[in-house]
């Protein structure tokens, strides 16, 4: 079975905090993302990453920051955390964007359990 | 604009009974379709995968039909039973294989 976890469940912080949020995949996933989820806009990409040290911005990147130094692990990084930012963060894994032998992409997003982050 | 419109946005029924909830999309071309239901604080997990070629798809109590001339997609379940109180997102995701469209999900209360 996949597994996704993320650092946290809930966190609490304040306004103008350092923010990380930690996610590890198990089963050696190229491709890892970041989305944050808002009642009635469902879920929105932040940035994603299909490789160490690679970073691509999603849809909704400003205030938000990445880093992927190992293949396994994920980190959104809030560098001065607003109100704005309260959320629910979910980090999602696939294998891969290309591709396998039998031309099929295997791209099945597997998703953490979520940090609902509050930001005061 | 949201190339994914659910319907309904929410959804109240009793236990024992089915439901039907819709997704259409104006995404185009596209490569699959998929429905994930999300427990409330859980992240979402998939319960069906559609190929732009396959008309219907099973999972349990999940059935999962889609007409691509239409651009309509519906997940059916079946007896629903208390657990199946969720919500429910519809994913497009293009030709290329890597740009996913989300709906912003229907909530489902299945009450005793």
């Amino acid at each position: 079975d996949v597994k996704v976890t993320q650092s946290s469940r809930y966190l609490v912080k304040r306004t103008g905090e350092k923010v990380f949020l930690e996610c590890v995949q198990d089963m050696d996933h190229e491709n890892m993302f970041w989305y944050r989820q808002d009642p009635g806009l469902g879920l929105r990409l932040i940035y994603f990453s299909y490789d160490v040290k690679m970073k691509e911005k999603g849809d909704i990147p400003e205030g938000y920051s990445v880093s992927r130094e190992k293949k396994e692990r994920f980190s959104l990084i809030l560098e001065s955390a607003s109100t704005n930012q309260t959320s629910m963060y979910l980090c999602a894994s696939s294998f891969s964007r290309v591709p396998d032998a039998a031309g099929l992409i295997r791209n099945e997003q597997f998703f953490g359990p979520g940090t609902r982050l509050t930001v005061l | 604009k949201n190339q994914v419109e659910q319907s309904p946005q929410s959804l109240i029924i009793l236990e024992g009974k089915n439901c039907t909830l819709q997704c259409n999309y104006t995404v185009s071309p596209f490569s699959n379709l998929r429905w994930y239901k999300q427990d409330t604080g859980r992240g979402p997990v998939s319960l069906t995968i559609m190929t732009f070629s396959e008309n219907t798809k099973s999972n349990g109590r999940y059935t999962a039909t889609l007409d691509a001339d239409t651009k309509q997609s519906s997940l059916h379940i079946t007896a629903s039973q208390l657990s199946d109180s969720a919500s429910y997102i519809c994913v497009v995701i293009d030709d290329g294989g890597n740009q996913f469209y989300f709906g912003t999900g229907t909530s489902l209360t299945v009450i005793p």
